[in-house]
């Protein structure tokens, strides 16, 4: 069972450039979301969402978009990547029925220079 | 708006020793309540949690987190650290809906000295 799988876990880019963060998870998971890590600030809800084709905001959506055609997949776009967007980031999922924890990936660490 | 407070950013402690990791949090209606553990490079593994029931709460590795309500706390302790356990340190808060998100503290990071 491989849970939650993010790829790539690492990524440079450079200002201006776009990228996709792949998030894909095998329980069968309604509720998946995106945060970011950041030093002194904890985990920051970027996107979530509770259904294929059911996306919503999260507290630090800008510069960020998403989208659910799956149950299993949960893509998250950089379309101009900045350097205030360089950050660690986890995509989660859980049970909507269970409500009892999210499931985390390992986690990508992106730098925009 | 929910939201949690973790007042302490670093703490070290003699491995040993007893642990107490301070979670006030904010939420307006009965709070589902979260511990994680992250350790270096690691994504978050999930301590304990509160939903309903009895306020002390026993995790995986030892842990156990006591919710307050009066005092809108659930701190965590461990009677007694190992040098594993040095990590950060998360709590969070969410809710019983459909789509209700998990609020995250900025953590406390862990230093156990041997």
């Amino acid at each position: 069972n491989a849970g939650v799988t993010q790829t790539p876990k690492f990524q440079v880019l450079k200002t201006g450039q776009s990228m996709t963060l792949q998030c894909a998870q095998d329980m069968n998971h309604e509720y998946m979301s995106w945060y970011r890590q950041d030093p002194g600030m904890g985990l920051r809800l970027i996107h979530y969402s509770v259904g294929a084709g059911i996306t919503d905001q999260g507290e630090v959506p800008n510069g960020y978009n998403v989208s659910r055609s799956t149950t299993e997949d949960f893509p998250l776009r950089l379309l101009s990547a900045a350097p205030s967007q360089t950050s660690v980031y986890f995509c989660a999922s859980r049970s909507i029925a269970t409500n009892e924890k999210l499931f985390f990936g390992s986690g990508t660490q992106l730098s925009v220079l | 708006a929910q939201s949690v407070t973790q007042p302490d950013i670093h703490i070290t402690v003699s491995e040993g020793a007893s642990l107490e990791l301070r979670c006030n949090y904010s939420y307006g209606a009965t709070p589902y309540l979260f511990w994680y553990v992250q350790s270096p490079g690691q994504g978050l593994q999930l301590l304990l949690k509160y939903f309903s029931g009895d306020t002390l709460v026993q995790g995986i590795k030892g842990f156990e987190a006591e919710f307050k309500r009066s005092q809108s706390s659930f701190n965590l302790r461990k009677p007694s650290v190992h040098w594993s356990d040095a990590a950060e340190y998360f709590c969070a808060v969410g809710g019983t809906g459909t789509a209700s998100k998990l609020t995250f503290g900025t953590g406390t990071r862990l230093q156990v000295t041997l």
